[in-house]
């Protein structure tokens, strides 16, 4: 059974500070995702990475896939009211499979 | 393209009743997904269609759940008789094989 365990829970931080949020597998994927969502609306796309040790960068958002590809990190420098939301990693073990999630980091940035 | 579509978006019903959730997925997309969220378990897959057809319903939480895909373009998730604890947040999400999935607006059922 795919489980993905996502840490911290909860992070309130103030606007201009940097943070980092990890998800974290016993098993292994073939790819994983970060997904923000806010409130009332579904999930939304940010990366997908697939590599071992692949770092992806989206403006000041840094995403980097462990070398055993069990693991993930989502950095964000110089938080934004706006970066308010809640992030969901996810993985599949192949291109054909389901979409297991996280249970997410809810992230408040207060200006 | 409009983007997978749900309806309705807030459902109230009474316990007993029966509640029917609909999506429109994106066209050309031949995964089609219902998610189920809650605070305490987070976001669950509930099922998933390839092609119409239901390959994975080993998240469907017991017989009161159902759910069809009668053509490409529609899907529906039926919860009869509907119980308080069914209260959630439902989405919809498509994808085709080699895209990324994108998901509804979802459905805010409350069952009283």
């Amino acid at each position: 059974t795919q489980l993905l365990e996502q840490s911290p829970q909860f992070l309130s931080i103030q606007e201009g500070e940097n943070l980092t949020v990890y998800c974290n597998s016993s098993s292994v994927f073939s790819s994983l995702q970060w997904y923000r969502q806010e409130p009332g609306e579904g999930p939304v796309l940010l990366v997908t990475v697939v590599t071992g040790g692949e770092v992806k960068k989206l403006k000041r958002l840094t995403f980097q896939f462990g070398d055993a590809r069990k693991d993930s990190s989502l950095h964000i420098t110089a938080a934004q009211p706006g970066d308010t939301g809640l992030y969901l990693c996810a993985g599949a073990q192949t291109s054909y499979d389901k979409v297991i999630f996280g249970p997410g980091t809810s992230l408040s940035v207060i200006p | 393209d409009a983007g997978v579509i749900q309806s309705p978006r807030h459902e109230v019903t009474e316990m007993g009743q029966e509640v029917t959730l609909r999506c429109k997925p994106i066209s050309g997309h031949d995964y089609l997904f219902w998610y189920r969220q809650t605070m305490m378990r987070g976001l669950e897959l509930l099922i998933y269609f390839n092609n119409n057809v239901p390959i994975d319903d080993s998240g469907m939480p017991e017989d009161r759940f159902s759910a069809k895909m009668p053509n490409a373009s529609f899907s529906t998730l039926k919860i009869q008789p509907s119980e308080p604890r069914d209260s959630a947040v439902y989405f919809c999400a498509s994808r085709s094989l080699w895209d990324t999935q994108y998901f509804g607006p979802g459905t805010r059922l409350t069952v009283l």
